[in-house]
């Protein structure tokens, strides 16, 4: 079964923590997703990687960082986390195996930050 | 910014009746994909339709897309309390490769 997990469903950081939260599919899956989602805003996608050690930005990469240095993992850094960054945030992954780019969402983390 | 936008943003209904969902998108798009959130969880992938196709089914799904109009709707048939979830559409589009870019999503509510 398809899985992709999420390190924290929960998580309370300080304003100017340092703050990683990471993502592991089973799946070889080459593409892997950082979003996040507010509400009244839909998923916004911060950054996503379709190799390891390959990275791109999304639509709203300021303030994060990434990190792919195996398939299986992909890491999203808050470099200096601010109150602005509280939100859910979803890690997906997905193959071209269909030829349609289904992704496959973990549980998501709620990252409150005080 | 080539975000969708899905109406309506709410929907109230009684179980066993139908929900219907709209989605809008602005450029071409490879396909449309629908996805669920239930409260507070990641999101399901629910089915897909591709540009070349106007209808879809899967079990009491059904999806069409107007690529002429840039919109697609969702029909969930014979609702259940168990369908009260989030609903969102995604567009692949064309050039963007594995990119998906998420619609703002439908929160239905089926009441018994």
């Amino acid at each position: 079964d398809v899985k992709v997990t999420q390190s924290s469903r929960y998580l309370v950081k300080r304003t100017g923590e340092k703050v990683f939260l990471e993502c592991v599919q089973d799946m070889d899956h080459e593409n892997m997703f950082w979003y996040r989602q507010d509400p009244g805003l839909g998923l916004r996608l911060i950054y996503f990687s379709y190799d390891v050690k390959m990275k791109e930005k999304g639509d709203i990469p300021e303030g994060y960082s990434v990190s792919r240095e195996k398939k299986e993992r992909f890491s999203l850094i808050l470099e200096s986390a601010s109150t602005n960054q509280t939100s859910m945030y979803l890690c997906a992954s997905s193959s071209w195996g269909t030829g349609a780019y289904e992704q496959y969402f973990g549980p998501g983390t709620r990252l409150t930050v005080t | 910014s080539q975000q969708g936008e899905e109406d309506p943003q709410a929907l109230s209904i009684q179980e066993g009746e139908n929900a219907t969902m709209n989605c809008s998108y602005k450029t071409s798009i490879n396909n449309l994909q629908w996805y669920r959130q239930n409260s507070g969880r990641g999101l399901v992938h629910l089915i897909l339709i591709r540009s070349n196709e106007r209808e879809k089914h899967s079990g009491r799904l059904r999806v069409t897309l107007d690529t002429s109009k840039k919109s697609s709707s969702l029909l969930i048939t014979a609702s259940r309390a168990a369908d009260t979830a989030s609903y969102f559409c995604a567009t692949a589009h064309t050039g963007t490769a594995s990119k998906l870019t998420f619609g703002t999503g439908t929160r239905l509510q089926v009441t018994l």
